[in-house]
């Protein structure tokens, strides 16, 4: 079975410094990594994903993940944190051999204070 | 920018009563999911639908779940008899490309 973990409950940064939101997964073959971002009281919105290729992808909103084979990571970054980026966030994989169903992860809810 | 609608946005019925939400999902899209999530929490898959049918459902999606395309637009989620573990926000989806998908407000649905 696949499936996401996301350590961290909460991360909090301040506005202007470097963020990281923590993703590790566990699958079946060959990952398919996303990242989605859920603003209060609206739906979740695709930000970026990994297929294949560069380790490194690049989203919406100035958002970047970085691919880790060996460390089963996906992490979410991005260099310079708005107040605008609070939110909760999700990561989610699926099986490029198994189920295409994506299997999210329990959100991470980041806090940028100004 | 295309979007996928549901409603209700909010619906409270009493245990044991039957609930549909219901869903457009963007047209040129295949494939179409439920999920749900619990107080802002993990959000669950339920059901995958393609061509007319189901194609994956999950634990959750048990004899009290049913789902239909009836009219070659709208998508439902039909929900026979309530339970109170059965509040929670209701997400319809649908997919463009292998994993990005596109999530409409949310149908929250509240049992008594």
């Amino acid at each position: 079975a696949q499936s996401v973990a996301q350590p961290e409950d909460q991360v909090k940064v301040a506005e202007g410094n470097p963020l990281t939101v923590k993703c590790t997964y566990s699958v079946s073959g060959n990952p398919y990594l996303f990242w989605y971002v859920q603003y209060p009281n609206r739906g979740l919105q695709f930000l970026l994903k990994y297929i294949t290729g560069d380790n490194l992808v690049k989203g919406s909103y100035g958002f970047e993940a970085e691919f880790n084979k060996s460390q089963t990571s996906f992490h979410l970054k991005k260099p310079s944190a708005l107040v605008s980026d609070s939110a909760l966030y999700f990561c989610a994989v699926s099986a490029s051999g198994g189920s295409y169903i994506p299997t999210f992860g329990r959100g991470t809810s980041l806090i940028v204070h100004p | 920018e295309p979007e996928v609608t549901q409603t209700p946005s909010h619906q409270v019925t009493q245990m044991g009563q039957e609930v549909i939400l219901r869903c457009v999902p963007i047209s040129n899209h295949l494939y179409f999911y439920w999920y749900r999530q619990i107080l802002g929490q993990k959000v669950e898959f339920l059901v995958s639908f393609y061509n007319n049918e189901i194609s994956e459902k999950s634990e959750i999606f048990d004899d009290q779940f049913s789902v239909e395309r009836p009219d070659g637009s709208n998508f439902t989620l039909k929900i026979r008899s309530t339970k109170l573990e059965d509040s929670a926000m209701y997400f319809c989806a649908s997919e463009r490309a292998r994993g990005e998908l596109f999530f409409g407000e949310g149908s929250r649905l509240t049992v008594l």
